[in-house]
């Protein structure tokens, strides 16, 4: 079955540093999402990539998925207190009708 | 607001109980899923029901039940559950089952076994 490994697991940034989170697959990616969740809240959706070198941007938050290496990051420039939460990735396990697997998430936590 | 509504939001009961969590979308999906979310775990997908038939059983115990009466509201009823059930219980929700659909969630239930 697909594994998903985000590092790093926790990450403590000064306010206005930028952050990359790493999400790496153990198999082919067919697609790739990022959610954030707050503490003991629900997932919300961030962004989708689906090819190979893709690459999307909200607002301060670029993302972008490598096929070949199985990977894909996730930049915040200029952190900001409500940058603070949980970020996962989720991925589709094969080319077919499979639900999402995630990985464990990554804790950001922006300090002043 | 996501537009996928859980209730409730928390819930404490003992390992005799029965209780119900309740999920409602009025997005025009189709599939509805449960996760479990437990600490430092990746979520665990527990169901997904699309357009009202249940496709996948990530071999859940039975103590765990699942109803989805239509394709917008979605139940796991509980009984007999464990310590180590306590949790966050996330429902989402997609268009379809495939990509490029991603999933809403909702707020999730916590969930305490005393």
């Amino acid at each position: 079955s697909q594994e998903l490994e985000q590092s790093p697991q926790s990450l403590i940034v000064q306010e206005g540093k930028n952050l990359t989170i790493n999400c790496t697959s153990s198999k082919t990616l067919y697609g790739l999402y990022w959610y954030k969740q707050k503490y003991g809240e629900g997932l919300i959706f961030l962004m989708m990539l689906q090819k190979g070198g893709e690459e999307k941007s909200h607002e301060k938050i670029t993302a972008k998925l490598d096929e070949k290496k199985q990977q894909s990051s996730l930049h915040i420039t200029a952190s900001q207190p409500s940058h603070a939460g949980i970020y996962l990735c989720g991925a589709v396990p094969n080319s077919g009708n499979t639900p999402l697997v995630f990985g464990k998430g990554t804790r950001l936590s922006v300090i002043a | 607001e996501t537009g996928v509504t859980q209730t409730p939001r928390h819930l404490v009961m003992g390992m005799t109980n029965k209780k119900s969590l309740k999920c409602e979308q009025h997005l025009g999906h189709n599939a509805m899923y449960w996760y479990k979310q437990s600490a430092k775990k990746p979520l665990e997908l527990m169901f997904v029901y699309n357009f009202k038939e249940q496709t996948e059983n990530n071999s859940v115990p039975s103590r765990f039940s699942p109803e989805c009466p239509n394709s917008s509201h979605l139940f796991l009823h509980l009984h007999t559950l464990q310590p180590e059930d306590s949790a966050l219980y996330l429902c989402a929700s997609s268009p379809g089952t495939g990509m490029p659909y991603g999933y809403t969630f909702g707020s999730g239930t916590r969930l305490t076994i005393v």
